[in-house]
């Protein structure tokens, strides 16, 4: 069965530092999202990406952050100078959309942690 | 504004009971409901959805939820439970957004299973 996958699994970074977070989205899928779970809290909104732009972004996804499709399959979001509350979980999640409303798949995840 | 409730932090149950796990929602015009699972450090797995139709869903692992539009309810149940339902549970909504949906994240209700 397909999956989204990520890498890293667990990312340890400085304050200040840049990190890049990386998907593999399901390869027949249109729309990607990255999504934002602190510690114990529940699962946020940042972006959705479609046709090589971004199509929404949350009030959190801020100029610090930016996604990109570099090639077929990837999708990467970068948080330019990490931050304390930046630390979270983050899911990267891709849906075909045939019209209908599709289900989103999500990834395992990234355990980000920013000392 | 779209947004989705669980009232319940957490729940507690016995194994062999039957448990619910409740949810209710605010969205505009037709809910698209879905229900996921997140086992500790582990990503978010689909448990089951209701788009259209019947108002009773069946899943995955022998949930179910039933859809209430008079009370703009989808409450997750399984007749019996097991020690290894306990995980964290989150109801949600996809809403639209330009070019596609954006899934709206109750806060999660933790279910522990007791044997």
């Amino acid at each position: 069965e397909p999956e989204v996958t990520q890498t890293p699994s667990h990312q340890v970074t400085q304050m200040g530092q840049e990190v890049i977070l990386r998907c593999v989205p399901i390869s027949n899928h249109l729309y990607f999202y990255w999504y934002r779970q602190i510690l114990g809290q529940k699962v946020e909104f940042l972006v959705s990406f479609y046709n090589n732009e971004i199509s929404e972004k949350s009030e959190i996804f801020d100029d610090q952050f930016s996604v990109e499709r570099p090639d077929g399959s990837n999708f990467t979001l970068k948080i330019r100078s990490t931050k304390l509350e930046d630390s979270a979980m983050y899911f990267c999640a891709s849906t075909y959309q045939t019209g209908g409303v599709d289900e989103q798949f999500f990834g395992p995840g990234t355990r980000l942690t920013v000392l | 504004a779209q947004s989705v409730a669980q009232p319940e932090d957490q729940v507690n149950v016995a194994e062999g009971n039957p448990l619910t796990v409740k949810c209710t929602y605010s969205v505009s015009g037709n809910p698209y409901l879905f229900w996921y699972v997140q086992y500790p450090n582990r990503g978010l797995q689909f448990l089951l959805k209701y788009i259209t139709g019947d108002n009773l869903v069946k899943g995955s692992y022998g949930f179910e939820a039933e859809f209430n539009k008079s009370q703009t309810s989808f409450h997750l149940k399984k007749p019996s439970a097991l020690v290894s339902d306990s995980a964290l549970y989150f109801c949600a909504v996809r809403v639209p957004n330009t070019g596609g949906f954006k899934t709206i994240f109750g806060a999660g209700t933790r279910l522990f299973v007791k044997a």
